[in-house]
């Protein structure tokens, strides 16, 4: 099945404390994107990539990391996680950047106390 | 700078009914619009868009939305609405003349159908 796995679907943690979400697609697709979901706020765009080894920054990207060292991966690292950064988080995939459909994985709720 | 905006935080429809959900944009060249719905505890999943061509657009589950170059606006449509079809609505836009920009959404809009 075509999909966008996301892990863990719920993370607890305390400030300052170094965390990674993992992401994986099996579409063989060349675009990848974090973004965060917040109540009143929409999603705001964290970070993308169009392809391995480039990415780029989005709109709110302060705090966080990534890496796309694969085609298939594209892990989002908190290295030093604070409370603001507390909600749900999504990464999504595309065949290319633009005019493509984005597929998104089921999200990752992260609660920094 | 492009944006999007869903004016109604909430839309009620009866099941049965027709129902349209509101989005305007604004870029500064021609617009990629797309479509979004998200069911609870799921990600986002895409409903239709609109590159370039008819400006009526089909797209999943009966849904199909409108592009007015003039208003600036590509509203979501259905022409009976379903319970099934209660769930929060994104819509997005790209600007064709930025390379390398976001894909930016709306804000959401919940759609409440009753029976």
């Amino acid at each position: 099945e075509a999909q966008v796995t996301q892990n863990p679907r719920y993370l607890i943690t305390v400030t300052g404390k170094k965390l990674t979400v993992t992401c994986s697609q099996n579409m063989n697709h060349e675009y990848m994107s974090w973004y965060r979901q917040d109540p009143g706020l929409g999603l705001r765009q964290i970070y993308y990539s169009m392809n391995v080894e480039v990415t780029d920054k989005g709109d709110v990207p302060e705090g966080y990391k990534v890496s796309r060292k694969e085609k298939r991966n594209f892990p989002l690292i908190l290295e030093s996680p604070s409370p603001n950064q507390t909600s749900l988080y999504f990464c999504a995939s595309s065949i290319q950047g633009f005019g493509s459909p984005l597929h998104f994985g089921n999200g990752t709720r992260l609660t920094v106390t | 700078a492009q944006s999007v905006a869903q004016p109604e935080d909430q839309v009620n429809v009866a099941e049965g009914n027709p129902l349209t959900v509101k989005c305007t944009y604004s870029v500064s060249g021609n617009p990629y619009l797309f479509w979004y719905v998200q069911y609870p505890n799921r990600g986002l999943q895409f409903l239709l868009k609109y590159i370039t061509g008819d400006n009526l657009v089909k797209g999943s589950y009966g849904f199909e939305a409108e592009f007015n170059k003039s208003q600036t606006s590509f509203h979501l449509k259905k022409p009976s609405a379903l319970v099934s079809d209660s769930a929060l609505y994104f819509c997005a836009v790209r600007d064709t003349n930025q390379a390398g920009t976001a894909l930016i959404f709306g804000k959401g809009t919940t759609l409440s159908v009753s029976s």
